[in-house]
């Protein structure tokens, strides 16, 4: 069974452009989260879809977004970006939503991006 | 609010001593815990979770509510045991993770 999928793996983008974020889950799965990694922050939730359904979302300025769609597969939106929005973006899935008992989370090996 | 601790943000250790990752959470309910781990070079995979209490790679983690800790610990560390630990927490409902900071195990020949 193939893995969480983000494309792309690497970026690097302009002070002020906005950039896309894709994340295929597992075959399955309907929940999908997002993380931001930095080295001194480490993993810092940003969101969690579920059905579609955006059901929490981390303390991240209103320029990080986030949709669902209908076959699972998700995408991230980060707008006007700024310099310390570089990071590593990571997805992840469940077969559940977030909390529920026993839900494992599986990541994708993440989106590189880089602001400059 | 909820918030995970660890306090080591890198830990080193001599190949057959025994290892103890720290992680403290706050939350007074009833939390689900969680050890992640990612090896050089690869995604980050789950180690092991509190309610399943296993054992996994010889790593251990007992969750202490008194204490509000989650502990990852192993007899014995090995050179293959070197990589990057984070505690996680979830709780019924909130439908987030809550991960630490991270602690680096590097472990020594």
């Amino acid at each position: 069974k193939a893995g969480v999928t983000q494309t792309p793996r690497y970026l690097i983008k302009t002070r002020g452009q906005q950039v896309t974020l894709s994340c295929s889950p597992i075959s399955g799965h309907r929940s999908v989260s997002w993380y931001q990694q930095t080295p001194g922050q480490g993993l810092q939730f940003l969101f969690e879809y579920f059905s579609e359904t955006q059901r929490n979302k981390g303390n991240f300025p209103g320029r990080f977004s986030g949709r669902q769609f209908s076959n699972s597969r998700s995408e991230m939106n980060v707008s006007t970006l700024e310099l310390g929005d570089s990071a590593l973006y990571l997805c992840a899935s469940s077969l559940g939503p977030l909390g529920g008992s026993g839900n494992t989370i599986y990541f994708g090996e993440g989106s590189w991006l880089t602001v400059v | 609010a909820q918030r995970v601790t660890q306090p080591e943000k890198l830990l080193s250790v001599f190949k057959g001593a025994p290892v103890e990752l720290k992680c403290n959470y706050s939350y007074s309910g009833s939390p689900e815990l969680f050890w992640y781990v990612q090896y050089s070079r690869q995604r980050l995979q789950l180690l092991l979770r509190h309610i399943s209490r296993e054992s996994i790679k010889g790593f251990t983690a007992d969750l202490n509510k008194g204490e509000t800790s989650f502990h990852l610990k192993k007899p014995f560390a090995q050179e293959e045991d070197s990589a990057m630990y984070y505690c996680a927490l979830t709780t019924s409902g909130t439908y987030k993770y809550i991960f630490g900071t991270g602690t680096r195990l590097k472990v020594l020949a």
